[in-house]
């Protein structure tokens, strides 16, 4: 079966602090990959997709960046916080042959910058 | 850009049914709607999705308009498990076997004994 994690599980920063996030999947193949924000009492908020290693698309402006150095492997970074980046993470997974299908989510990073 | 509309929270006693509408007026032929929750502090959890007819699974059942400009997740009796804020959304057609979904604020369901 496949699961999702991600880590840290929560994480304290101060402002101009760099940002490193680790999502990995297992149990599948060249997998969708997603990252989500949703701020605090909103909705979740598309940052980043990625259809394969290499490949990554943004969805709005901002001081983040994604990588995928592997197939199952997704990286949200920033070189220096800000306030505004405090939020919970997601990432989530899809299958990528069926479009149809539904996103699977990891459990989420809370990240609060001071 | 969500394509939804829902009101921010509905109560419900344990045991009945939950009824969530949803508002998508603009909504396109060939899109989706989808429904997730989301408990508090978790990933969102995918509920069901549809596109013109009524679905049932084992979680719930989506209603459909015939115009397909609205719709309503029913959860039919709801536990106090079920509390959670719960997201309509359209799905925006796939590019290259790539679904983007865009999640509103969604609906905020309290299951109360």
């Amino acid at each position: 079966s496949q699961t999702i994690h991600q880590w840290p599980a929560t994480l304290v920063q101060p402002v101009g602090s760099p940002l490193s996030l680790e999502c990995t999947v297992e149990g599948t193949s060249n997998p969708n990959l997603y990252w989500y924000r949703q701020a605090a009492g909103r909705g979740l908020q598309l940052l980043f997709y990625s259809v394969g290693i290499g490949q990554i698309s943004s969805e709005v402006p901002q001081n983040l960046s994604a990588s995928r150095p592997q197939d199952r492997q997704f990286i949200l970074s920033s070189k220096k916080l800000l306030l505004s980046d405090s939020g919970f993470y997601l990432c989530a997974w899809s299958v990528p042959i069926r479009a149809g299908d539904e996103q699977f989510f990891g459990p989420g990073t809370r990240l609060t910058v001071l | 850009d969500a394509k939804t509309t829902q009101p921010p929270s509905m109560d419900c006693a344990e045991g009945r049914a939950a009824n969530l509408p949803c508002n998508h007026s603009t909504i396109s032929g060939n899109e989706y709607v989808y429904w997730y929750r989301q408990i508090h502090s978790q990933g969102p959890q995918y509920i069901i999705h549809g596109l013109k007819n009524n679905e049932t699974n084992e979680m719930a059942s989506l209603i459909i308009t015939e115009d397909r400009k609205s719709s309503t997740l029913i959860l039919p009796h709801a536990t106090l498990r079920d509390t959670a804020v719960y997201y309509c959304i359209v799905r925006v057609p796939p590019v290259y076997n790539f679904n983007k979904f865009y999640f509103g604020s969604g609906t905020k369901l309290n299951v109360k004994p």
